[in-house]
Formats: structure tokens, sequence, C-alpha cells
């Protein structure tokens, strides 16, 4: 089915290890999104691509890289993982114009760092 | 600061009674709004928009929203609620600019009663 795929769905990581959070979508979208979800603090933007060839921080970057790697597939990198980033991840897309069309999400990387 | 709130954490409605979940927002500019639905370890749908004309406005699974300019509020209802309604609502909002970033409340969860 058409959509946004994310990989892993779960992952483990001690602190201090790498990883990165693959997110590709199928549907010819120019914008994609980072964003974490924590328990009473709903969603949160962490880096979003307004197209390809471009990334802009969101309202918690700090500790995330990303990459638009091309027009499908944006991905996040957790250089040395803490404990604070222990959230439940989840990419979006959408058209250029994504406010008049909302975004589609991902079912979401659930990650703990201990 | 653009913002949106929902003033409650969690709401109770028996089925078959009618259900409401509240947004208020704060942005600047004629605001685009929405509602999204999340279930247990999915990721969010859509449910609604509002970006101009008709102030209620009709989307996915019978639910339906009032946009109240002068009360800032989008509120969420339904006439009838079914036990399957129970999940996380997120409403959010926008205004058109370069980067069309959408901004989230923090979730209201919803439990019908059996």
């Amino acid at each position: 089915n058409a959509g946004v795929t994310q990989t892993p769905k779960f992952q483990v990581l001690k602190t201090g290890q790498s990883m990165t959070l693959q997110c590709a979508q199928d549907m010819n979208h120019n914008s994609m999104y980072w964003y974490r979800q924590d328990p009473g603090m709903g969603l949160r933007l962490i880096y979003y691509s307004a197209s390809e060839g471009t990334t802009d921080k969101g309202e918690v970057p700090n500790g995330y890289n990303v990459s638009r790697l091309n027009k499908r597939e944006f991905s996040l990198r957790l250089e040395s993982a803490a404990p604070s980033q222990t959230s439940v991840y989840f990419c979006a897309s959408s058209e250029l114009q994504g406010i008049n069309y909302g975004y589609t999400f991902g079912s979401g990387t659930r990650l703990t760092v201990v | 600061a653009q913002s949106v709130a929902q003033p409650e954490d969690q709401v109770n409605v028996a089925e078959g009674n009618p259900l409401t979940v509240k947004c208020t927002y704060s942005v600047s500019g004629n605001p685009y709004l929405f509602w999204y639905v999340q279930y247990p370890n999915r990721g969010l749908q859509f449910l609604l928009k509002y970006i101009t004309g008709d102030n209620l406005v009709k989307g996915s699974y019978g639910f339906e929203a009032e946009f109240n300019k002068s009360q800032t509020s989008f509120h969420l209802k339904k006439p009838s609620a079914l036990v399957s309604d129970s999940a996380l609502y997120f409403c959010a909002a926008a205004v058109r600019n370069r980067d069309d970033k959408i901004i989230f409340g923090k979730g209201t969860r919803l439990h019908i009663l059996p």
C-alpha cells in the first residue's frame, strides 16, 4: 500500500550508541518531517525537509541529524544516544503545500535508550 | 508564538452519547486547522480539516468539527460515540508561509465506555 514506511519499528540502544532511523514515502511528496512523541508533550518537530536538497531544524533538533537522501527518503540519525531520547519517532510527508492536504504519517519507531 | 491547546488530557463518554473534544488555537493570520486520530501502536491518521468556507466541517468516521473564529476554537464532535472511537486525538494548526509546518496540540485521550 502507498504511504510512509519507517524502519525499524522497535529498537533498544545503550547510551552512547548511534543509529539511523529510516523513512521512505512513495507518494511523490515534496516535504518530509521527523517528529518525536512523548507522553504529555504531544508531537514535537525535530527536523523537516521542505523539498529535496533542503533540511531545517524544528523545535527539538539537539542530538539529531538528518539526511534527505532523495525525494523518497529522509533519515534521522542519533550520533550518541541518551536516555532522554527514549521516545516514539514518527516520520511524515506532505505535498509541497502540506497545510492544504495535511500530513501522511508512518507507523512509528519505538526507541528505548538504556 | 503560535500554539494549539487541548485543555483536556482525557475525555470519558458513554457509548451512544454525543462527544466533544476541545481545541483552541493561537496563530497569526487565517488558520488552517486539522484533527488527527491515533490508535494504539499506529501513526496519526487524518480525520478532517478546515481551510475556508463553511464553519462546520465533516470528516471521516462520522466526526465533524466546528470552526469558531471569535472564540479561536475548533472543537471535534460526534453525535453518537462508539467504543471503537476510543483513541488519542490531536488538533493541529498552520498558517501559510514558506515552510507550511503544522503545529500539534498535546493530544486528548478519548475513552468511550460500553
